[in-house]
């Protein structure tokens, strides 16, 4: 389809192990943003890029959690040694420039158990 | 702290009647505002936006109004369908923030027929 395609969509892991989501934008949008929603909240910023390179990582809550967007489309959201409270939904979207409308996926709903 | 808060959990309302939701904020450096409609397993969809130098913005049925002085926005649907039962985020943005999103807790609109 033409939007916003997250990969896998149910992800359970165990505690410890390491864990990778995809994200691929819609095709031409230069910026991506991943999001964590937690059970009852609203989204959470992480990340976002501009082309290839990270604008603004402020948003990942410690240095276990790093995102990838070597050629400037697909992302990768990285999680070390996965700890229960990782678990959430977590967001993609993709917008054509940075303060256009942005696109959400469907997210990938991340267990550990 | 929650810099953008949306108080009330839930709403039920009779499809035909006006649908209200209410959302506050706390950070004056806020000057774009948005509403996305989730629907569960999906990914957030934008409805309607308004940029702080307006205080309403109408599409079809739904409109947003701003009161800058009382850091309020409220989204009005008129009139409900039951279609239109889901969560509604509303969210902000600062004018340096590349985009990034900052969201309240949600609130599910529930239509009856």
């Amino acid at each position: 389809g033409a939007g916003v395609s997250q990969t896998p969509s149910n992800k359970v892991t165990e505690k410890g192990k390491y864990v990778e989501l995809r994200c691929d934008p819609i095709s031409g949008h230069t910026a991506l943003y991943w999001y964590r929603q937690s059970l009852g909240q609203g989204p959470e910023f992480l990340i976002y890029f501009q082309g290839t390179g990270a604008a603004d990582d402020s948003g990942l809550p410690n240095d276990r959690f790093f995102a990838v967007r070597p050629e400037g489309s697909v992302s990768t959201l990285k999680i070390q040694r996965t700890e229960r409270g990782d678990s959430a939904v977590y967001l993609c979207a993709s917008s054509y420039f940075v303060n256009t409308e942005a696109f959400f996926g469907q997210g990938t709903r991340l267990t550990v158990v | 702290d929650q810099q953008v808060k949306q108080n009330s959990p839930s709403l039920s309302v009779q499809e035909g009647r006006i649908s209200i939701l209410n959302c506050d904020y706390t950070n004056s450096m806020f000057d774009y505002f948005l509403w996305y409609k989730k629907y569960p397993a999906e990914g957030p969809t934008f409805l309607i936006s308004i940029s702080s130098i307006k205080d309403k913005n109408e599409d079809g049925r739904f409109t947003v109004f701003l009161n800058k002085s009382a850091k309020h926005l409220s989204l009005h649907i008129v009139p409900s369908q039951p279609g239109d039962s889901a969560v509604y985020f509303c969210a902000a943005r600062g004018n340096n923030a590349g985009n990034m999103l900052t969201f309240g807790g949600g609130t599910r609109l529930m239509v009856k027929p």
